[in-house]
Order: C-alpha cells, then sequence, then structure tokens
C-alpha cells in the first residue's frame, strides 16, 4: 500500500465553484501536511502548509487535516481558469524538509470559463 | 529576483551519453534536492545535499551522481547506467536541512533517444 494516495483526476469544474481536492495515508505518524500547486511544464509551489490536525485558511484557499481519518483536503472557493494546474499533497512525519517528504501523484484540476 | 535557475529548460541526449543537469540558487538557502517526476507519478528524490561538500542519496539514487562544491550550485549527472532517464528534473532547496519548505525550480526535460 502506497503511504500517500491521490486521486489523480482530471476534476473539470465551471468557474466559480468550490473544489475539494484530498489525499488519504496511512502512516499515522505523519503530522506535517503540505499542499504545492503545478503549472504545467513549472515547478511545484508550495500553497499551504500545516503542522499536526486543524484548518488553515488563506484567502480562497483552507487547507483541512483529520488525523483520525487520516485524510486531508484543499478546498478551493471561487475557484478560477487560473487555478488549473495539479495538486500535490506532501507530508511527513518528522520535518517539513525535502529529504523527509512523501508526496502523492497529483491531481489534475481544470476550472472552465 | 531571488530563486532556483534550472538550464536548460529541455535537453536532448543520445543513448548511452552522460549529462549534466544545471540547477543555481540566489536564496543563501543550505538544502538542496533533486527530484525525478515521470507523468502519473509523485515527486521522486533522487540526491539531496546539507551543506557543501556532503551529499545523500533518496529513494532512486542508482544511476545518477551529484556535487555540492558551491552552497548556490548543485549539479546533477544522469550516466548511462540509469535505465529510464527521460523524466522531467525538478531542483529544489530550503533554508535549512530540517523544518524549512521547499522552493522548487521549473525543472529540465530531459529526453533521451
Amino acid at each position: 500500500q502506497k503511504e500517500v494516495e491521490q486521486d489523480p483526476g482530471p476534476l473539470s469544474v465551471p468557474e466559480g465553484a468550490i473544489v475539494s481536492l484530498n489525499c488519504t495515508y496511512s502512516n499515522s505518524a505523519f503530522q506535517y501536511f503540505m499542499w504545492y500547486r503545478q503549472y504545467s511544464r513549472k515547478g511545484p509551489e508550495l500553497l499551504m502548509y500545516t503542522y499536526s490536525s486543524g484548518n488553515k485558511e488563506d484567502g480562497r484557499f483552507t487547507a483541512q487535516v483529520d488525523k483520525s481519518s487520516k485524510y486531508i483536503s484543499l478546498f478551493i472557493r471561487d475557484s478560477q481558469p487560473s487555478d488549473s494546474a495539479t495538486y500535490l499533497c506532501a507530508m511527513s512525519q518528522n520535518s517539513n524538509s525535502g529529504y523527509a517528504l512523501n508526496f502523492g501523484k497529483g491531481t489534475s484540476l481544470l476550472v472552465t470559463p | 529576483d531571488g530563486g532556483i535557475t534550472q538550464s536548460p529548460k529541455y535537453l536532448f541526449r543520445k543513448e548511452g551519453q552522460n549529462v549534466t543537469l544545471s540547477c543555481e540558487q540566489n536564496l543563501n538557502h543550505d538544502a538542496m534536492y533533486w527530484y525525478r517526476q515521470d507523468p502519473g507519478q509523485g515527486l521522486r528524490l533522487i540526491y539531496y545535499s546539507q551543506i557543501v561538500n556532503d551529499f545523500q542519496k533518496g529513494d532512486i539514487a542508482e544511476g545518477y551522481s551529484v556535487s555540492r562544491e558551491k552552497k548556490e550550485s548543485f549539479p546533477l549527472t544522469v550516466t548511462s547506467a540509469q535505465k529510464n532517464p527521460t523524466a522531467f528534473y525538478l531542483c529544489a532547496s530550503s533554508m535549512y536541512p530540517g523544518n524549512s519548505p521547499l522552493h522548487f525550480g521549473n525543472g529540465t526535460r530531459l529526453t533521451v533517444t
């Protein structure tokens, strides 16, 4: 079983919709959780970072961590065509530094005007 | 502007040739990383370096080599021993080897025929 599972999509939504992106994981020791956004032929950029459980909000983006269910989510409100990208979740148990991260395979999102 | 520069953006090589991918950062970050990204795959760690003149193997180091002679530079050599070298290669850095988020370059697409 992969440590981090992420539905590859593609997920297609109309502009203005609320988007929900999810990852599940198997290692209960994970406590650092990240979401990266990657545009086509570009490097990933960090969107959200959460330590342990709970919610974190930044503008139109909300990250949720449910450690009891081993499930994390990224919500995008009022989605825009510019949100069309691949979203990667990443997590680790003792650091958010690169050598420790376990990445999901990414979910491709398309927001149509 | 501070950032990570990967060059070239596209690289073509014949099978059996070694090729070196460049990665330079002007963020004054201590740690640097090389990842490989294949379609439908998450990011896989090739090598990382937490300090100048020191580096460690990641999950898929076979067929690759690196050097870290300067803080700002972390070149990756894809050798002829790498069985499936065609991929998108991403370089990243973080301020500290421990808990600090990754900053990515925009990648090099290597095609070997």
